[in-house]
């Protein structure tokens, strides 16, 4: 079974640019999120979506930060403009409550904004 | 006072010991409990869940919950070098908000 796919792996642009970061998650798993990880600390949750809904995104930057789930698959989350605070790495997991809501995450992508 | 509390470390242990990682949490309605292992540079991986008071053992690892102390743990039996990581505690409530802690850096040293 194939696991969370995410691209790019890795991304440097200049402030104020766009970024945009993709996910596909595991065949089945109806609930993705989104996290935010710097170094030496645990994953934020961004956005969490189940199916195409996006059920929590207090911790979602509105001003800059924006995501879908079109058709409840695969999700884009883009930033516009980044600054230099959003240098971190983005991981992207899927779940189903029906298994129990286990967390598998993506091998993330690691932007760095100069 | 962060939702999920870890002891950041590091731990060092020796191996063939046993290494004991605790997680606190302050959410009464708390529902489910996992232990994910992160290597440096790499993303978080799923080790154990746990969802009943109690000890579950997998192998070298055994979790144990306490609700009513808000307490979780990870044991890990016979340490070896390759378990040095970041280990992270999660939390996640009945409605499905999920939360990390920060984790405790593990060292195992030969």
């Amino acid at each position: 079974e194939a696991g969370v796919v995410q691209s790019p792996r890795y991304k440097i642009i200049e402030k104020k640019q766009p970024v945009a970061f993709w996910c596909n998650p595991i065949s089945g798993h109806n609930t993705l999120y989104w996290y935010l990880q710097n170094l030496g600390q645990g994953p934020e949750l961004l956005i969490r979506y189940e199916n195409e809904e996006a059920v929590d995104d207090s911790q979602l930057p509105k001003d800059r930060f924006s995501a879908e789930r079109l058709k409840g698959v695969d999700s884009t989350l883009k930033i516009q403009p980044a600054e230099l605070g959003d240098s971190a790495v983005y991981l992207c997991a899927s779940s189903s409550r029906r298994l129990g809501g286990e967390q598998y995450f993506g091998p993330g992508t690691r932007l760095t904004v100069t | 006072q962060k939702e999920v509390e870890q002891n950041s470390g590091p731990l060092s242990v020796p191996e063939g010991a046993i290494a004991s990682l605790n997680c606190t949490y302050s959410d009464r309605v708390s529902q489910s409990f996992f232990w994910y292992r992160q290597y440096s540079g790499k993303s978080p991986e799923l080790i154990m869940s746990i969802y009943s008071n109690g000890d579950k053992e997998d192998g070298r690892f055994t979790a144990q919950l306490n609700k009513a102390s808000q307490y979780v743990s990870l044991l890990i039996r016979d340490s070896q070098p390759s378990d040095s990581a970041t280990y992270l505690c999660a939390v996640m409530s009945d409605a499905g908000k999920s939360t990390f802690g920060d984790g405790t850096t593990l060292t195992v040293k030969p």
